[in-house]
C-alpha cells in the first residue's frame, strides 16, 4: 500500500514570495491534515479536512495561508506571501476516519521549505 | 498550558540497554488517545504506539511498549534491547475525542542517541 505522498521535498524561496504544497493521502482516508514544524519543535495541526470539508483550521493563518481539498482526495497548502518564521517542515498526515480515538495518522516525508 | 510535556530533550544510550522516553499529558477529555511516533533524520514521522484512556493493559509492540499511568497522567514509552537503528527523535501525542478538533498535539521531542 502506497504511503502519503507529498511534493516537493524541499523549496527555498525569498519572503513575500508565494509557494504551494501537494499532498496526496493514502487511498481511501478520510481525514487529512496539514502540520507545521518548526527546528526544534514538535508538529503543530494547521488545518484538518474531513472529505473535502474543514474540520478545524484554528491554527492556520489564514491572512496568509490557505488550503484545500477539491474532491476530497489530494490537498494543496499554499502560503502566499511568504515570511522568514514561515521556516519550516510541512508535514501531511491522513487517517481512515475521524470518529475514532484510535484511528492513526500516517505522515508523508514532509516539504522542508526555506524562506530568505 | 502545555497539554504534552517531554523533559528529556536528549538521551545517549548504550546499544542493547533498555531505555525510557517520558511523556506526562494535560487533559480534561475522559477519551483521548496517546501515541508515540519515531523521527528519524529523513523527517518522516513512524508511528510506533498507541494507547486509549480506556485500555486496561498497557499497549505493546515488538520492542516498543507503552507504560500507563493515567492517574499520574504519564505515558511513558520503553524500548527494550536498544538497536542503532532507534536513535532518532521520539514524539509523544495526544488526541482528544471529545471535542471537534481531532488533531494531535505534540511534545516538544525527545532526541534518543544510540551508542554502541
Amino acid at each position: 500500500e502506497a504511503g502519503v505522498a507529498q511534493s516537493p521535498r524541499y523549496k527555498i524561496i525569498e519572503k513575500r514570495q508565494s509557494v504551494a504544497f501537494w499532498c496526496n493521502p493514502i487511498s481511501g482516508h478520510a481525514t487529512l491534515y496539514w502540520y507545521q514544524q518548526i527546528l526544534g519543535q514538535g508538529p503543530k495541526l494547521l488545518i484538518q479536512f474531513q472529505n473535502n470539508g474543514v474540520v478545524d483550521d484554528s491554527q492556520l493563518p489564514k491572512d496568509r495561508f490557505s488550503a484545500e481539498r477539491l474532491k476530497g482526495v489530494d490537498s494543496t497548502l499554499k502560503i502566499q506571501p511568504a515570511k522568514l518564521e514561515d521556516s519550516a517542515v510541512y508535514l501531511c498526515a491522513s487517517s481512515l476516519r475521524r470518529t475514532a480515538g484510535y484511528e492513526t495518522q500516517y505522515f508523508g516525508p514532509g516539504t522542508r521549505l526555506l524562506v530568505l | 498550558a502545555q497539554k504534552i510535556t517531554q523533559t528529556q530533550p536528549g538521551m545517549f544510550v548504550q546499544e542493547k540497554e533498555a531505555v525510557t522516553l517520558d511523556c506526562t499529558y494535560d487533559t480534561s477529555d475522559p477519551s483521548y488517545g496517546l501515541f508515540w511516533y519515531k523521527q528519524p533524520s529523513s523527517g518522516e514521522m513512524i508511528f510506533l504506539i498507541y494507547q486509549g484512556s480506556y485500555d486496561q493493559q498497557n499497549a505493546t509492540e515488538g520492542r516498543y511498549s507503552l507504560n500507563f499511568q493515567k492517574a499520574r497522567k504519564s505515558a511513558n514509552l520503553v524500548i527494550s534491547a536498544s538497536q542503532l537503528g532507534d536513535s532518532a527523535m521520539y514524539f509523544c501525542a495526544m488526541r482528544e475525542v471529545g471535542g471537534g478538533a481531532d488533531g494531535l498535539t505534540f511534545g516538544k521531542g525527545t532526541h534518543l542517541i544510540i551508542q554502541p
